[in-house]
């Protein structure tokens, strides 16, 4: 199995509070991902990075931002969460023309 | 934009029977993804491909790139293979397009 690990694997939140979700990969990727994964949606990408500081938005971005400070690491963070942001989110990883590994996922409740 | 279609969108079968999973897209892709997703579990990666077929066990995938289509195939299905399947496309830069999925139901 790829080495992605999600933490944490759950949580549940108050309305306006912040929230960040770590990706880890020991795999030394190029590519990282985050995505929301909601009940008739596919999985919809929220942020990815290319590499070290580098990240970009994807389709369902407000709301969220990224980090990326070192090759291993990819946190997604919620500024001030909200109901609509209850969801399940999962981080994957991959490199150049090689298919996607996925975490766990981490099941967020914004109450 | 990239639209995926998958089809069905729910299947039920019995043991043994030959299973086939269809997806669609719109724009010209670099790759095409099948994944799975067991109940409440994690994704798991089946395939990668940009051309013709790939067969792993009782899996088998295969894409036509002029008609913007690709199928998964499961040969004498078992209740095991009761899971969503994924179809997903790299079409601009490193990104992905999900289409949302098929519950493939097996039963015993």
């Amino acid at each position: 199995d790829a080495g992605i690990t999600q933490s944490p694997r759950h949580k549940v939140t108050e309305t306006g509070t912040p929230v960040t979700l770590r990706c880890h990969q020991t795999e030394n990727h190029r590519y990282m991902y985050w995505y929301r994964q909601d009940p008739g949606h596919g999985l919809r990408l929220i942020h990815y990075s290319y590499g070290v500081k580098d990240t970009d938005k994807g389709e369902v971005s407000d709301g969220y931002s990224v980090s990326r400070s070192k090759t291993e690491d990819f946190l997604l963070t919620l500024e001030s969460a909200t109901s609509s942001q209850t969801s399940v989110y999962f981080c994957a990883i991959r490199e150049v023309n090689t298919e996607a590994f996925f975490g766990q996922g981490t099941r967020l409740t914004v109450v | 934009k990239n639209e995926v279609e998958q089809s069905p969108q729910n299947l039920t079968a019995q043991e043994g029977e030959f299973i086939t999973i269809n997806c669609s897209y719109s724009v010209g892709i670099s790759a095409l993804h099948w994944l799975q997703q067991h109940p409440g579990g994690g994704i798991v990666s089946l395939f990668m491909l940009s051309s013709g077929k790939k067969k792993h066990g009782r899996l088998i995938a295969t894409i036509n790139i002029q008609e913007k289509h690709s199928s998964l195939h499961i040969t004498a299905s078992h209740p095991r293979d009761s899971a969503v399947y994924i179809c997903a496309v790299r079409w601009r830069g490193e990104k992905l397009t999900f289409g949302t999925g098929t519950r493939l139901t097996i039963i015993p």
